[in-house]
């Protein structure tokens, strides 16, 4: 059983309010990740970190910005909200150990831009 | 360009009789790949996996074959249960980095 958690699972927002999407594992895992996903599409990452002090940007653009100073701590922040990032933001965590890429999934954050 | 494609928006199948998902990849640094399912709200859970030294990897009822020289994968689930009606996503990696998705699969069993 992983234990991942992301607050708050669901959140209707108005335009231009920062927002901090929070993502914890207790599992010790030194990768994190940031995926979004509309409906019916792939996920895709727009931010990862390998470790403390360490975040890379994903494969697709985020105006969203992300910090790792604990182990087990990964929040995402959007500094001003449009209704274009409206989506589901997934967190996830890893052992990172190589070739072997299972990663763990938080519950998600439905976000609503109105 | 997407490097892990599910073809199959959506399958439909019998309770009891045997679900076949579909995976094709272009990258072939991929050397180890997974399949999730994801409930709606929920985030997706790990299934199976397997490493490109292997060409069948099975789990109860669930068996991801992997075939190399056709860049392909499947996922069999038999028998099938309503419970298995999820979106189902394959994924990949090279030497242990990040994951790539696949758009995945709605799989909905019928009673």
């Amino acid at each position: 059983e992983a234990d991942i958690y992301q607050t708050p699972r669901y959140l209707v927002i108005g335009t231009g309010k920062k927002i901090t999407l929070e993502c914890s594992q207790t599992m010790g895992h030194d990768k994190m990740y940031w995926y979004q996903q509309d409906p019916g599409m792939e996920l895709h990452l727009i931010h990862y970190s390998y470790g403390v002090n360490s975040t890379e940007k994903g494969d697709l653009s985020s105006e969203s910005t992300v910090s790792r100073i604990r182990t087990e701590h990964f929040p995402l922040t959007l500094e001003s909200a449009r209704p274009s990032h409206t989506s589901q933001y997934l967190c996830a965590s890893s052992e990172g150990q190589p070739f072997v890429e299972t990663q763990y999934f938080g519950p998600g954050t439905r976000l609503l831009v109105l | 360009d997407q490097q892990v494609k599910q073809n199959s928006p959506s399958l439909s199948v019998q309770e009891g009789r045997i679900s076949i998902l579909n995976c094709d990849y272009t990258n072939s640094m991929f050397d180890y790949f997974l399949w999730y399912k994801k409930y709606p709200a929920e985030g997706p859970t790990f299934l199976i996996s397997i490493s490109s030294i292997k060409d069948k990897n099975e789990d109860g009822r669930f068996t991801v074959f992997l075939n190399k020289s056709a860049k392909h994968l499947s996922l069999h689930i038999v028998p099938s249960q309503p419970g298995d009606s999820a979106v189902y996503f394959c994924a990949a990696s090279e030497q242990g980095n990040k994951l790539t998705f696949g758009g995945g699969t709605r799989v909905l069993v019928k009673p």
